[in-house]
Formats: structure tokens, C-alpha cells, sequence
């Protein structure tokens, strides 16, 4: 079974970026495509990026290109999402996932 | 360029049956697409992966209430004896080139 097991909450000032990691267990990170989805208030879901096993690259949504960067580290089976120049409007509960497993979702507060 | 479309909402008495669709862009009906459910104040739930061909791959503990079905381009999950915590948001998402993409959503009020 596999857990994936995210950051707490944080508050950003606009400009600043914001790191989140994505502990996993129950499977190495290896064994698993990560992705990392957004929510923002009584909006849906939003993809940002993620692996893609076929060529073995992270890929981001044009939207966030420039912005995010996902990283892997997988001597700790963790899996982080950065992403900078924050504004208001990143304002959301960010997602690790494999589609059939979810994290718990971390708020990203964005406020001056 | 992938594309999902859903209603934005539905409305079934408790004990009924409702049957959600997702549509999927001219070009891509082969796809196969993924149904998650959020109710309110909680995180995405897998339901189900669901084929062209209507076969489909639940997730561990998703009731057999909770069923696939596809036609062309169209996918469809039906709920058959709503429940009131089966008042949620349904998703669906698919995939290709790397990249996902998901519905809108559709909300389901159990009255």
C-alpha cells in the first residue's frame, strides 16, 4: 500500500517561493510516477507536472513552466514541488499523487 | 489537444441511481480516464481507472455501488443507491504525452 505523506502548511509572502515535500512509503519512489496537482478555493483540480515514466523527465503544464521546479530525491523516497515568484492567486492546497494514491495536501497561503 | 468535459452539477434523491458523464475531445475516445471523488473538506479519492472498452480497475475499498461504463468518447459512473456522504465532487482525469488533464467537475447533491 502505497502512503504518500506531505509538508505542513505554510505562509508565503508574494515573491517568495514555497517548497513541498511528498514522503513515500510503501513503495520507492522509483517504482512510482509522481505528480503534483493544485486546488485552489472552491476551484477544481489543476495539474502542475509530474514524471513520465516513458522518457524518464519530469514535465510541467505550460502554465507553470519557469515557476515550478519538481525534484526527486530517492535515497530519502521524497519528492519535492517549488514553485516561486508567488502571487495571491497561488493560494491553494497542493497535491502529490499517483492518481490512485494522494497525499494529504498542504495549503500554500500567499499574503502580504 | 485533450479536453474533458463534465456537467457542472446533478441532483438525486437518497436511494436512487445517478450516472455521471465525461466527455472526451473528438480524437482521443480511445482514451482511458481516471474518476475521483471529493467530498467536501477532503482530499481526492481514487475510484477507478475506466477503458474504451468499459472494463475497469477499482480502488481498494470503492463499493460496488460505484461502476464504469463507456460508450465512444463518452465515460460514465453511475452510483447506484446514493447515499448521503456520496454528496461530493466527481472528477475525471486522463493522460497522454507526459502530460494529464482533468474535468471540471460535477457536483452531487443527494436530496
Amino acid at each position: 500500500q502505497v502512503q504518500l505523506v506531505q509538508s505542513g502548511a505554510e505562509v508565503k509572502k508574494p515573491g517568495a517561493s514555497a517548497k513541498v515535500s511528498c514522503k513515500v512509503s510503501g513503495y520507492t519512489l522509483t517504482e512510482l510516477s509522481i505528480h503534483w496537482v493544485r486546488q485552489a478555493p472552491v476551484e477544481g483540480l489543476e495539474w502542475m507536472g509530474g514524471f513520465d515514466p516513458a522518457d524518464g523527465e519530469i514535465v510541467y503544464a505550460q502554465k507553470f513552466q519557469g515557476r515550478v521546479t519538481m525534484t526527486e530525491d530517492t535515497s530519502t523516497d521524497t519528492a519535492y514541488m517549488e514553485l516561486s515568484s508567488l502571487r495571491s492567486e497561488d493560494t491553494a492546497v497542493y497535491y502529490c499523487t499517483t492518481i490512485d494514491y494522494w497525499g494529504q495536501g498542504t495549503l500554500v497561503t500567499v499574503s502580504s | 489537444q485533450l479536453v474533458l468535459t463534465q456537467a457542472p452539477s446533478v441532483a438525486a434523491s437518497l436511494g436512487a441511481s445517478v450516472k455521471l458523464t465525461c466527455t472526451l475531445k473528438s480524437g482521443h475516445s480511445s482514451s482511458a480516464i481516471a474518476w475521483l471523488q471529493q467530498q467536501p473538506e477532503k482530499g481526492p479519492r481514487y475510484l477507478m481507472k475506466l477503458y474504451s472498452d468499459g472494463s475497469h480497475r477499482k480502488g481498494d475499498g470503492i463499493p460496488d455501488r460505484f461502476s464504469g461504463s463507456s460508450s465512444g468518447a463518452e465515460r460514465y459512473l453511475t452510483i447506484s443507491s446514493l447515499q448521503s456522504d456520496d454528496e461530493a465532487d466527481y472528477y475525471c482525469q486522463t493522460w497522454g504525452t507526459g502530460i494529464w488533464v482533468f474535468g471540471g467537475g460535477t457536483k452531487v447533491t443527494v436530496l
